[in-house]
């Protein structure tokens, strides 16, 4: 598995007060991905990286953003947190297929658990 | 990217084959297939993919009709720790930016039971 770390793996707060999760790869790898998983919906893309500073938003990235100062970490930030965004977050990351010659599978981190309370 | 459609649920002896089906019919010509599986509480993990032909490796084997409108994936032997939900992705070849996404479904949960 990629090195892929999340930070912190649990966490609890309260309505209202911003959430920073970080995500931490040792892989260098190019791209970077953060998704949410709740009940009855899957797995749902927040926002990616495509490059260091190279972000885009995903299928549900209101209430989020995202920073990528450096290649192995991306940063997602929910500056005033809802009660809707309690859910258990992942990271992923995938390697360039020009320079590994990958079709480009994805690895995931180990998951965020977020309650807002 | 094309919409695929899978059982919400299936049983698994230990030790026989699983056959997992995937349905995508409207799959293009420059998209793979691609399986993931997560086991309860961790993250994705990928398995396999293909294009055309058949692919097998150490965790699994790729079947892909004729066709290209289905799939199956083959657990040769499976073992209790195989217990998760199984995603069939179909995304295109080249990307760069949001061609990469992967497009999750509800999947198919396994059960191998002993």
């Amino acid at each position: 598995d990629a090195g892929i770390t999340q930070s912190p793996r649990h966490k609890v707060t309260e309505t209202g007060t911003p959430v920073t999760l970080r995500c931490h790869q040792t892989e260098n790898h190019r791209y970077m991905y953060w998704y949410r998983q709740d009940p009855g919906h899957g797995l749902r893309l927040i926002h990616y990286s495509y490059g260091v500073k190279d972000t885009d938003k995903g299928e549900v990235s209101d209430g989020y953003s995202v920073s990528r100062s450096k290649t192995e970490d991306f940063l997602l930030t929910l500056e005033s947190a809802t009660s809707s965004q309690t859910s258990v977050y992942f990271c992923a990351t995938r390697p360039s297929f020009e320079v590994t010659g990958m079709q480009g599978e994805q690895f995931f981190g180990p998951g965020t658990r977020l309650t807002v309370l | 990217d094309a919409k695929t459609t899978q059982p919400p649920s299936m049983d698994c002896a230990e030790g026989r084959a699983a056959n997992l089906p995937c349905n995508h019919s409207t799959i293009s010509g420059n998209e793979y297939v691609y399986w993931y599986r997560q086991i309860h509480s961790q993250g994705p993990q990928y398995i396999i993919h293909g294009l055309k032909n058949n692919e097998t490796n150490e965790m699994a084997s790729l079947i892909i009709t004729e066709d290209r409108k289905s799939s199956t994936l083959i657990l040769p032997h499976a073992t209790l720790r195989d217990t998760a939900v199984y995603y069939c992705i179909v995304r295109v070849r080249n990307y760069g930016g949001s061609q990469g996404n992967l497009i999750f479904g509800k999947g198919t949960k396994l059960s191998v039971k002993p």
